[in-house]
């Protein structure tokens, strides 16, 4: 596989479910992102790992837990979501330094019931 | 909080008609600033990284122009096609937050025959 890829590319939880978002790149870069695109709203940056190491957090709340073992792999282990947390979760890597142009997944599309 | 504003939201054009969007963003602390492709159904996709005041970038059809020190960029598409209609995505570098892009919520345009 190349790129990007992301799976499940469709969920649906409950309010009390455990669940996790699993992100791969295969291009060899050294950091990683997850984003959040809700309807009618830009899209939110929420997390960064550079080289394994979270970067930044963008005041996320606590029940998303992100995790990156290594530069190919990230998660996003969700736990006790609330109905606005539905969204699209797009999860993005790049070269660090320079241009951090992104290269995007196809996301996962979450409803949270 | 950084700002960063796409106009039109969305647009309507016939094919083989040209047209343009403007992004504007905070003109101090610039480190770069990029225009992403989004088509329904696809990942987003980098069209241009653009670092210089004065910059201009063109692949195909398509073009940009970068004026970082009253902080806006235009893209330019020469005669539409339909393949050309997507949501096209601008997103904000500084100086001060490398690593954490801010995007504005895109110009979706539509073209017809």
């Amino acid at each position: 596989e190349t790129g990007v890829t992301q799976t499940p590319r469709h969920l649906v939880m409950g309010m009390t479910n455990k669940k996790s978002l699993k992100c791969e790149q295969h291009l060899g870069h050294n950091a990683m992102y997850w984003y959040k695109q809700s309807a009618k709203k830009p899209l939110e940056l929420m997390f960064v790992y550079n080289f394994k190491e979270q970067t930044e957090n963008n005041s996320v709340p606590s029940r998303f837990s992100p995790e990156c073992p290594n530069s190919s792999h990230l998660f996003l282990h969700l736990h006790t979501l609330q109905p606005e947390d539905s969204a699209l979760y797009l999860c993005a890597s790049s070269q660090t330094g320079f241009s951090y142009e992104q290269y995007f997944g196809p996301g996962t599309r979450l409803t949270v019931t | 909080i950084l700002n960063v504003e796409q106009s039109p939201q969305s647009l309507h054009v016939q094919e083989g008609d040209s047209t343009n969007f403007t992004c504007s963003f905070p003109s101090s602390n610039f480190y770069a600033l990029h225009w992403y492709r989004w088509e329904t159904a696809k990942s987003p996709e980098a069209l241009f990284v653009m670092t210089l005041n004065g910059d201009e970038k063109k692949k195909g059809r398509i073009s940009a122009t970068l004026n970082t020190k009253e902080g806006y960029s235009y893209l330019y598409i020469k005669g539409s096609q339909p393949e050309d209609s997507a949501t096209y995505l601008c997103a904000f570098l500084n100086t001060g937050t490398a690593s954490k892009l801010t995007f504005g919520t895109g110009t979706r345009l539509q073209v017809t025959l």
